[in-house]
């Protein structure tokens, strides 16, 4: 198995809603990752998870909470969210944070 | 900042003929990879080059890495329609311990 997947593929929420993001991989990947990218524009790297501890968290509000549950999968939960939150979520893993990064189709998220 | 700098900006050839983008970066890195993102979708990963490689091949694609001058070129042979998509680079330090996407090429290859 050498794909990451991701679920769900779309999701709309309301701001006062709650949801998961889902992340899979069998891999034997050791680091994981969640990424933002809005419309035209790179990923931008919000979590790094490293044998399952959390290594990386750039600067990202609270109301965006990962958790890595065990070594194959990784969660982003979300909580009041804002419109501008609304973007393609990305998850990847590696084999350990220096090697090649395999990224998921990804969630789009829509906040309204 | 680590971030690459890529150019140009966006690409559009006809099918057969040759691709070149380039990444400009200002700090050490330990490699820096390739990646391609059809519209929407996931990063699907071409070909990492670390510090001490010049010149990787895939295919028909050839990376090249200049440490000196801080760049790095993609080359597409022979393009196809199929490889309209966008381009980013991404960039490892070990200080940093992550990757840093630079902004990204468009390309696009009209049959």
């Amino acid at each position: 198995d050498t794909e990451v997947t991701q679920t769900p593929k779309h999701l709309v929420m309301g701001m006062t809603n709650k949801k998961s993001l889902k992340c899979e991989q069998h891999m034997g990947h050791r680091a994981m990752y969640w990424y933002k990218q809005k419309a035209k524009k790179p990923p931008e790297l919000m979590f790094v998870y490293s044998y399952e501890k959390l290594s990386i968290n750039e600067s990202v509000p609270s109301r965006f909470s990962p958790e890595c549950p065990n070594s194959s999968l990784l969660n982003l939960h979300l909580h009041a969210l804002q419109p501008e939150d609304s973007a393609l979520y990305l998850c990847a893993s590696s084999r350990t944070d220096t090697d090649t990064q395999y990224f998921g189709p990804g969630t789009r998220l829509t906040v309204l | 900042s680590q971030q690459g700098e890529e150019d140009p900006q966006a690409l559009s050839i006809q099918e057969g003929e040759n691709a070149t983008m380039n990444c400009s970066y200002k700090t050490s890195i330990n490699n820096l990879q390739w990646y391609r993102q059809n519209s929407g979708r996931g990063l699907v990963h071409l070909i990492l080059i670390r510090s001490n490689e010049r010149e990787k091949h895939s295919g028909r694609l050839r990376v090249t890495l200049d440490t000196s001058k801080k760049s790095s070129s993609l080359l597409i042979t022979a393009s196809r329609a199929a490889d309209t998509a966008s381009y980013f680079c991404a960039l490892y330090n070990t200080n940093a311990g992550k990757s840093t996407f630079g902004d990204g090429t468009t390309l696009t290859v009209k049959p």
